[in-house]
């Protein structure tokens, strides 16, 4: 869905190495977050922001960090990759009262 | 400690039958219960959702179930077709300011 642009689709990196995931918004929505799936663990929230001035830690939020530069825009950083980390990562903008999260394409990262 | 326990991880299903998938929550302050769908390479996808209010809500073939006292829901899929195959995820939130809690995920398959 156009909404919800994720960048890059997929990245391989190493061990070691600073990476930005990058997602940007098109319907002005407030809050957005970031969640990674991985295989049967369903989807967990790493961190959340309610608008530029508010972030917020989610459940797994260590060895991440997060920048809202602007309402539409929302980046996932790994200071130090590591491979479990390798996972799907999704930004989810909040898009009304009735649908929650809407969520974006995602982005597969490997770590090696 | 997990919130949302799922059940089961997989299922098998012939075309024209019932799929039924369970959900337990543990946090009595949660009051949204979506169900998300999500095939291969795309992002979850809000079904339906249901609050604490209702014991049952129904859009098309899907169907919630909603225990309040049991602390527990359930997705029925009435008339299972090929192309309900893909992964879903139950989840709850609490008041919709933090985020949503998600299952481990159900992975569904409808054999023709």
């Amino acid at each position: 869905d156009a909404d919800v642009t994720q960048t890059p689709r997929n990245r391989i990196t190493k061990t070691g190495k600073r990476i930005m995931l990058e997602c940007s918004q098109t319907k002005g929505h407030d809050r957005m977050y970031w969640y990674r799936q991985d295989p049967g663990l369903g989807l967990r929230l790493i961190y959340y922001s309610f608008d530029v001035k508010d972030i917020n830690k989610g459940e797994i939020s260590d060895g991440y960090s997060v920048s809202r530069q602007a309402q539409a825009k929302f980046s996932l950083s790994l200071e130090s990759a590591i491979p479990n980390q390798t996972a799907l990562y999704f930004c989810a903008p909040y898009r009304d009262k009735n649908e929650k999260l809407f969520f974006g394409s995602g982005t597969q990262l490997s770590v090696l | 400690q997990q919130q949302v326990k799922q059940s089961p991880q997989s299922l098998i299903v012939q075309k024209g039958g019932i799929s039924i998938i369970n959900c337990a929550y543990e946090n009595t302050a949660f009051d949204y219960f979506p169900w998300y769908q999500q095939f291969p390479g795309k992002g979850p996808a809000l079904l339906i959702a249901i609050r604490p209010d209702v014991s049952e809500k129904k859009e098309g073939r899907f169907t919630i179930s909603f225990n309040k006292s049991a602390k527990q829901f359930s997705l029925h899929i009435m008339d299972s077709q090929p192309g309900d195959s893909a992964t879903y995820f139950c989840a709850a939130s609490r008041g919709g300011a933090d985020g949503l809690t998600f299952g481990k995920g159900t992975h569904l398959i409808i054999q023709p």
